[in-house]
């Protein structure tokens, strides 16, 4: 699978977007791009993936640049409840998932 | 609701005397697997489970075991736990294009 690379920490306003960096730039063409986070010590929680396209749910949205070799996380209006590590995860199948450090997200009042 | 349940969330054991950590899932998934979390080391894969009786080693496999006698179920059992196996555990099922539905964690410390 191929390796990520995330800022460690980064603080957000509450009520601002927040936009979470991934840099994958060995990522293979049958690679997914995902992201889980985990809020203080409690299991990690998925939040969204994609392939290609830009994908929205109702957590956040993926936005992939158009070579792969760059994504970002954007969650529209962070609260303080959006606090946690977030991680990027790329891989083929959705079965070894390699968390990394993450990065490390502070939405502050 | 669709969940999986860790039982104990806390453990404090000694040296040696055998532990299980149970695990189970609702959601009819086939891929489990267990996980431990020590600072600066991140999440790692001790053990999965590809289906029922079919489990393999993750990355950290020494001084576990698991089993998967039936779909729903994938323990954790330390035979002789050991200080340094003193973590975060973590169990997590794999459902529809590769989600990890995870459960709320087993803090175990080994004395």
């Amino acid at each position: 699978d191929a390796k990520t690379t995330q800022p460690t920490s980064m603080d957000c306003a509450e009520g601002r977007a927040a936009n979470l960096p991934c840099n994958h730039s060995t990522i293979s063409g049958n690679e997914y791009v995902y992201w889980y986070r985990q809020i203080h010590s409690q299991g990690p929680q998925y939040i969204i993936h994609g392939l290609k396209n830009n994908e929205t749910n109702e957590m956040a949205s993926l936005i992939i640049t158009e070579d792969r070799k760059s994504s970002t996380l954007i969650l529209p209006h962070a609260t303080l409840r959006d606090t946690a590590v977030y991680y990027c995860i790329v891989t083929t199948s959705g079965y070894a998932l390699n968390f990394g450090k993450g990065t490390s997200l502070l939405v502050t009042p | 609701e669709a969940q999986v349940t860790q039982n104990p969330r806390y453990l404090i054991t000694v040296t040696g005397k055998k532990l299980t950590v149970t695990c189970s899932q609702n959601m009819n998934h086939e891929y489990m697997s267990w996980y431990r979390q020590d600072p600066g080391l991140g999440l790692r894969q001790i053990y999965y489970s590809m289906n029922v009786e079919v489990t393999d080693k993750g990355d950290v496999p020494e001084g576990y075991k698991v089993s998967r006698k039936e779909k729903r179920n994938f323990p954790l059992i330390l035979e002789s736990p050991s200080p340094n196996q003193t973590s975060l555990y973590f169990c997590a099922s794999r459902g529809g294009a590769g989600m990890r539905t995870f459960g709320s964690g087993t803090r175990l410390t080994v004395v």
